[in-house]
């Protein structure tokens, strides 16, 4: 009931392209999913986040498309560039508890 | 924004010694503190929510004896690991925020490696 499924394990891109993540919950409760960026090394970093009530966010080049009936989310990354690859989380959650967790994307952006 | 600080970001112990991580909310309150662990290619795994003024909440399977949280102010949560062993090593990540203002906000970090 409260896991985040995630996939691909691991993505390869070429530089421009566009990187696309796929997730999907299972908790039909959970009102706010994340999606967060982490370097070898850090902790992990918010990039976009949305709540159900919208199917679409879009920060520059990071986009979240939200399918409710679906219980699926995505994040796409267009022109990707090399400076983006990194291990990407989705996540989601209710209220202020804590967050539930994919496993982790590895993008790499090859030139 | 928000930021939350974490320190140290690495630090190697002996085995049998205690190490303490500190985790501060700089420019907001937090009430609410979490604390995560993370194996190398892995996901963050929870170990404890940390509460201001009380006991923290921790996961199944997460020794509380072991993993000593306290929360004592709104801007600061500590992990204490004690009588560390090499099994203890890990990347530590404390958590911190509220989804209306700022969403979640993750420290840098702490890697401990027990030696």
């Amino acid at each position: 009931q409260q896991q985040v499924k995630q996939s691909p394990q691991s993505l390869i891109v070429q530089k421009g392209g566009i990187s696309i993540i796929n997730c999907a919950y299972e908790n039909t409760a959970f009102d706010y999913f994340p999606w967060y960026q982490q370097f070898p090394g850090k902790g992990p970093a918010l990039l976009i986040a949305i709540r159900p009530d919208v199917s679409e966010k879009k920060e520059g080049r990071f986009t979240i498309s939200f399918n409710k009936s679906a219980k699926q989310f995505s994040l796409h990354i267009m022109d990707s560039q090399p400076g983006d690859s990194a291990t990407y989380f989705c996540a989601g959650n209710l209220g202020n508890t804590p967050l539930v967790f994919g496993k982790g994307t590895r993008l790499s952006v090859i030139a | 924004g928000a930021v939350v600080s974490q320190h140290p970001s690495r630090v190697i112990c002996k085995s049998g010694t205690s190490v303490k991580i500190e985790c501060r909310s700089l420019d907001f309150q937090a009430t609410t503190m979490f604390w995560y662990r993370q194996f190398p290619k892995q996901s963050l795994m929870l170990m404890a929510t940390s509460n201001e003024g009380s006991k923290a909440t921790y996961e199944q399977g997460v020794e509380k004896d072991k993993f000593l949280i306290n929360h004592a102010s709104l801007t600061l949560s500590t992990l204490t690991v004690t009588s560390a062993h090499p099994e203890d090593s890990s990347f530590y990540i404390c958590s911190a925020g509220d989804r209306i203002n700022y969403g979640y906000t993750f420290g840098s970090g702490t890697r401990l490696t027990v030696v």
